[in-house]
């Protein structure tokens, strides 16, 4: 059973456009949350985090929103640009730090056309 | 935040053979952690590696399978032992980074086994 799902595996935007990419999450007791962006043949590289003691998380042109009622959350990046062509994912963990594991999105690939 | 060098990037390596997969991270991590990717799956967690202490294998990983080593706290090596080609995966480690909030990944280890 898939914790933390990304339904949409990939998603192509205009360049200086808005990209949305959801996720949805099923445990109740994930209270931290991460997007990591993949380029091929490269780890995962942090992006933004955010903590269910908020809704939203802004670091520059990238913001996460999260409701914890729905349990989603979603990335938006705005102006998209063409380096922000990769693969996204979504992971979550039941508390920042420590121990607690990841558990990942199958992630989605976002293509920015010029 | 943290560097981390795995190594090595790629290998093909024949079946029933070992390869032994080594992350160095320039600063001193408690805890280190391993994740395979399978093609179009998820990062899943293999193990968590504490230093002085045997890991921590996530349900379905056996350290029979995927010895791993943690002989101080910058660097591990994980093992995968008597491969067949569904091992066929990216291996990547990872750590906490406090600064990012967030964890940090090595650059990966793309394994085909044939």
């Amino acid at each position: 059973d898939q914790q933390v799902k990304q339904n949409s595996p990939s998603l192509s935007v205009q360049e200086g456009r808005i990209s949305i990419l959801n996720c949805d999450y099923t445990n109740s007791m994930f209270d931290y949350f991460l997007w990591y962006k993949k380029y091929p043949a490269e780890g995962p590289t942090f992006l933004i985090s955010i903590s269910s003691i908020k809704d939203k998380n802004e670091d520059g042109r990238f913001t996460v929103f999260l409701n914890k009622s729905a349990k989603h959350l979603s990335l938006h990046i705005v102006p998209s640009q063409p380096g922000d062509s990769a693969v996204y994912f979504c992971a979550a963990s039941p508390m920042r730090g420590g121990s607690e594991k990841l558990v990942f999105g199958k992630g989605t690939k976002l293509t920015v056309n010029p | 935040s943290a560097v981390i060098s795995q190594k090595p990037s790629r290998d093909i390596c024949q079946r029933g053979t070992s390869l032994t997969i080594q992350c160095q991270v320039d600063s001193q991590v408690t805890m280190m952690f391993w994740y395979r990717q399978q093609p179009g799956q998820s990062l899943t967690l293999i193990a968590t590696a504490n230093q002085g202490s045997e890991a921590t294998y996530e349900s379905g990983f056996v350290i029979d399978k995927f010895p791993i080593s943690r002989p101080n706290l910058t660097f591990s090596t994980l093992t995968v032992s008597n491969m067949s080609p569904e091992d066929s995966s990216i291996y990547l480690c990872s750590v906490e980074d406090r600064d990012l909030h967030g964890y940090t990944f090595g650059s990966g280890t793309r394994l085909t086994v044939v």
